[in-house]
């Protein structure tokens, strides 16, 4: 148990919805990262959080947004959801900015239909 | 830009065997890290070990160890007395300097353990 604690496992939904995807960081972790997973790209990332602010941007669709609250915990946000965004969705967190262990969470398997 | 490249799509070890999974990299970075994850077929990412670009000595992890080759530009990872629990998909990952913890990953590579 990496102690990165991720909400739904797994969640399907049809295209056009919106879904919100939940993550609360390992105890004392100010960074929260979050990952995708599809089969024709790899893993891609997506976003960086560090302490409540916006850190890092990776490929994240404009349908896409995510957060970190005060309490540390992130959510990420899919909206107009297409079948291509069909992926596992992985939080991670780590103590710092970067260059530290990076944990990652069970992932979220999100299903479009 | 960075890149990540494991070679391998597949391997097979036998039980209690060794087996050496292959990572070569690129980048422009002075100062980078280089990580290796399991992914077992339940889907989590499981960081196994972590080697740093100015690390005077290869990283170890128990059974891990990372066979860093810094002007070869590969980072390999070596599973010793491999058990069936070690059956997965490894990936290969660096971060650069730019300090985000934003991770490019390889394709990764699956690995079974035979009986």
């Amino acid at each position: 148990d990496s102690g990165v604690t991720q909400t739904p496992k797994h969640l399907i939904t049809a295209t056009g919805q919106r879904v919100t995807l939940r993550c609360s960081p390992r105890s004392g972790d100010l960074s929260v990262y979050w990952y995708q997973q599809s089969l024709d790209q790899g893993l891609q990332f997506l976003i960086q959080y560090y302490n409540g602010e916006e850190r890092a941007k990776g490929n994240i669709l404009e349908r896409f947004s995510a957060q970190q609250f005060p309490d540390l915990h992130s959510e990420l946000n899919l909206s107009s959801l297409e079948l291509g965004d069909s992926a596992l969705y992985f939080c991670a967190s780590s103590v710092g900015r970067g260059r530290n262990t990076i944990y990652f969470g069970e992932g979220s398997w999100l299903t479009v239909v | 830009a960075q890149k990540i490249t494991q070679t391998q799509p597949g391997m097979f070890v036998q039980e209690k065997e060794a087996v050496t999974l292959d990572c070569t990299y690129d980048t422009s970075d002075p100062s980078y890290g280089l990580f290796w994850y399991k992914q077992p077929s339940s889907g989590e990412m499981i960081f196994l070990i972590y080697q740093g670009s100015y690390d005077q000595q290869n990283a170890t992890e128990g059974r891990y160890s990372l066979n860093f080759q810094k002007a070869r530009k590969s980072a390999n990872l070596v599973i010793s007395a491999s058990q069936l629990g070690d059956s997965a998909m490894y990936f290969c990952a660096i971060e650069g300097s730019s300090n985000t913890g934003k991770l490019i990953f390889g394709q990764g590579t699956t690995l079974q353990v035979k009986p």
